[in-house]
């Protein structure tokens, strides 16, 4: 059974700085693209960022860029985002989800519970 | 970037009457070397992370009830249900992942009439 469970979530001041992480299991991490996908409160979801198998592709979206950054560690199965230079605007609770390819432009199949990002002095 | 503009952003169906969401895309997300639209629809039930329903435009998803079906080509795209059922009451999302940033539709919420 496929499993993503994020955590590193809470409430940070505005400038601040967060990591979160994602413990996947159930799959070959290794072999497949992942995404972080965010939903701010009674909002729509907004994609945020994607790091395809090998790394060697990384996209942000236009908000994030320069401020967060993306990383994997597939021989311990581990999906990071360092959220620097936080804003209020950040506010969200932040999926980490699984593509159902090795590259980054395809479908998610699956997706965590989500761990919540709070910004606020 | 690609708009993704979802219609109607709400809507009431009786159960077991048929249910349907469109998508359309600013620009088209057919892959014309794969020939796949680069299309996927979630469903997102109160307080849980989104499903994947269908991807690349028309394929349902493994365990998905066959009641969902997605159609369309290039820049539009509709989700049906063909009868309606209590447990579809959700929030329902278009995607496409032709391209960065990979955007999502704003969200139908279907209930029941």
């Amino acid at each position: 059974e496929v499993q993503l469970v994020e955590s590193g979530g809470g409430l940070v001041q505005p400038g601040r700085s967060l990591k979160l992480s994602c413990a996947a299991s159930g799959f070959n991490f290794g072999e497949y693209a992942m995404h972080w996908v965010r939903q701010a409160p009674g909002k729509g979801l907004e994609w945020v960022s994607s790091i395809s198998w090998n790394s060697g592709t990384i996209d942000y979206a236009d908000s994030v860029k320069g401020r967060f950054t993306v990383f994997r560690d597939n021989a311990k199965n581990s999906l990071f985002l360092q959220l620097n230079s936080l804003r209020t605007v950040d506010t969200a609770l932040y999926y980490c989800a699984k593509a159902g390819c090795s590259f980054t432009a395809c479908y998610i199949n699956y997706w965590g519970q989500g761990t919540p990002v709070t910004v606020s002095s | 970037d690609v708009v993704m503009t979802q219609s109607p952003d709400s809507l009431a169906v009786s159960l077991g009457e048929r249910a349907t969401i469109n998508c359309k895309s600013s620009q088209s997300v057919l892959n014309i070397s794969s020939s796949k639209n680069n299309l996927a629809w979630y469903q997102q039930e109160p307080g849980q992370p989104p499903k994947l329903l269908i991807y690349w435009a028309s394929i349902r998803e493994f365990g998905v009830p066959d009641r969902f079906s997605g159609s369309g080509s290039g820049t539009d795209f509709t989700l049906t249900i063909s009868s309606l059922q209590a447990e579809d009451v959700a929030l329902y999302y278009c995607q496409q992942y032709y391209t960065t940033p990979r955007t999502f539709g704003q969200g139908t919420k279907l209930e029941i009439k």
